[in-house]
């Protein structure tokens, strides 16, 4: 596609479930971002991968976060046990590499709730 | 390692007035710098961004930011602030081999 596809847009869940958030990356996009928004914040970023490097992990908040890109294309991100505080907006980014002087390119974001 | 600090996370300004969003950087490489707009209930897209050459860059919807290197500033200006101008600003650094780095944000309120 033309640009950073993500879905669903909005997910409603109950509390102790798990979801699951998808990101199609531009293609040919080495480098994909996963930020969460919540109400009122800033961006937090959960995770960072590039190529077939490991991926850095270092602002998934907790355990029972996680995120996966297969074949170096489609990413998910999945959130165990939702809890309340989980609900904010997703955001997916890709970029052609790190350190690179292109800009990275957003998705719209998936907007969760958890009830 | 590199990091970016937006000061001030709400700018207010009439209608008209100067705008100016704050973004000072910090990197161990010659870095990239970049400006982002999110408006209300949508993604983040690129007003400008610094690469190399000259300083003085131009964006969309008549935005301008200047690369100082010697003050590690990249702030954001924009002669007459429009109410359209409403929405959250971020200021992001890239360069070397590390991911891009956003600061934490700027919402920018426009008063009629």
């Amino acid at each position: 596609g033309a640009g950073v596809s993500q879905s669903p847009s909005n997910k409603v869940t109950e509390k102790g479930k798990d979801v699951e958030l998808r990101c199609d990356p531009i293609s040919g996009h080495t480098a994909l971002y996963w930020y969460r928004q919540s109400l009122g914040q800033g961006l937090e970023f959960l995770i960072y991968f590039q190529g077939n490097s490991a991926p850095d992990k270092s602002g998934l908040p907790s355990d029972r976060f996680s995120a996966e890109r297969t074949g170096g294309s489609v990413s998910t991100l999945t959130i165990q046990r939702t809890q309340q505080e989980d609900s904010a907006v997703y955001l997916c980014a890709s970029s052609t590499r790190q350190g690179s002087n292109t800009e990275a390119f957003f998705g719209q974001g998936t907007r969760l709730t958890v009830v | 390692a590199q990091s970016v600090t937006q000061l001030g996370s709400h700018v207010s300004v009439s209608e008209g007035a100067l705008v100016l969003l704050r973004c000072n950087y910090s990197s161990s490489v010659p870095p990239y710098l970049f400006w982002y707009v999110q408006y209300p209930n949508q993604g983040l897209q690129l007003l400008l961004k610094y690469t190399t050459g000259a300083t003085l860059v131009k964006g969309i919807n008549g935005f301008e930011a200047e690369f100082k290197k010697s003050e590690t500033s990249f702030h954001l200006t924009k002669p007459s602030a429009h109410m359209s101008d409403a929405a959250e600003y971020f200021c992001a650094v890239s360069g070397g081999y590390q991911k891009v780095t956003f600061g934490t944000g700027t919402k920018l309120q426009v008063i009629p």
